[in-house]
C-alpha cells in the first residue's frame, strides 16, 4: 500500500531533550515536506525537500532541522525542544509529475513539557 | 503572498441537511484550489481540486465545490450531510512550486 509513515504517533518529552520524528514513504517520491498544525492556525510548512540532499525552509523553520540522505526518508529533528513546539506534525510527499498530489502521513502529536 | 480565509471556525449541521463551507483566497495569478478533510486522529485526505476548466468541481464522498473568480471564493458543498462527515475541513491554495497554503480550518459538527 502506498503510504507515508510517521513515527512515533504520540510523544511526550521534556524541554531541551533532542528528539527525531521519522518520516518514510514507499512511493519513490522526490518531494517531501513537513507541516505543523496548531488550533486556529491551520497547517504551516516547516521544511521541504525537493530531492536527496536538497532541503529548504518553509514558513516556520525556527527550532527545527531536517535531513534528506535517502529518497524515502525525511526526518524532522528538534535539537532543543521547547513548549511552543507542542503541536501536531504531518509529513507529506508527492510525485514529480503531480505538483499538488500530496500524500499525508497520519501525524505525530508532540507535547513538550 | 497567497492566503486563504475560512471565515467559520465551527459549523453545526443537522444530519440530512445541506452544507456549505466557505473559503476565500488571495492570489495574484490563476489559483490552484483544494479542499482537504481531516477526520479525528487521521491525516489529511484530498476531497477535490480545481486547476482550470469547469468551475464546478466534483469530489469524493459526494462533495462539490464551485470556483468563483469574481468573488475569490471556492466554497465546498454537500446536499445531504451524514454523521460520518463530521471532521475538520481545510481549504488550500497552491502557489509557487507546489507550495500549499492552508486556511485555518472549519470544524464540522453533525447533530442527529
Amino acid at each position: 500500500e502506498a503510504q507515508v509513515t510517521q513515527n512515533p504517533r504520540y510523544l511526550i518529552t521534556v524541554t531541551g531533550k533532542k528528539l527525531t520524528v521519522t518520516c518514510s514513504q514507499n512511493m519513490n517520491h522526490e518531494y517531501m515536506s513537513w507541516y505543523r498544525q496548531d488550533p486556529g492556525l491551520g497547517l504551516r510548512q516547516i521544511y521541504y525537500s525537493m530531492n536527496v540532499e536538497v532541503t529548504d525552509k518553509g514558513d516556520v523553520p525556527e527550532g527545527y532541522k531536517v535531513s534528506r540522505k535517502e529518497k524515502r526518508n525525511f526526518p524532522l529533528i528538534l535539537e532543543s525542544p521547547s513548549p511552543n513546539q507542542t503541536s501536531l506534525y504531518f509529513c507529506a510527499s508527492r510525485p514529480p509529475e503531480d505538483l499538488y498530489g500530496y500524500t499525508f502521513g497520519s501525524g505525530t502529536r508532540l507535547t513538550v513539557v | 503572498a497567497q492566503s486563504v480565509t475560512q471565515p467559520d471556525i465551527h459549523i453545526t449541521v443537522s444530519e440530512g441537511a445541506s452544507l456549505e463551507l466557505r473559503c476565500n483566497y488571495s492570489y495574484g495569478a490563476t489559483p490552484y484550489l483544494f479542499w482537504y478533510v481531516q477526520s479525528p486522529g487521521q491525516g489529511l485526505q484530498l476531497l477535490l481540486k480545481y486547476f482550470s476548466g469547469d468551475t464546478l468541481v466534483q469530489g469524493i464522498k459526494g462533495f462539490e465545490a464551485e470556483f468563483k473568480r469574481s468573488q475569490s471564493s471556492f466554497n465546498l458543498r454537500k446536499p445531504s450531510v451524514h454523521w460520518s462527515d463530521a471532521a475538520e475541513y481545510f481549504c488550500a491554495v497552491g502557489a509557487g512550486y507546489s507550495t500549499l497554503t492552508f486556511g485555518k480550518g472549519t470544524m464540522l459538527l453533525v447533530s442527529p
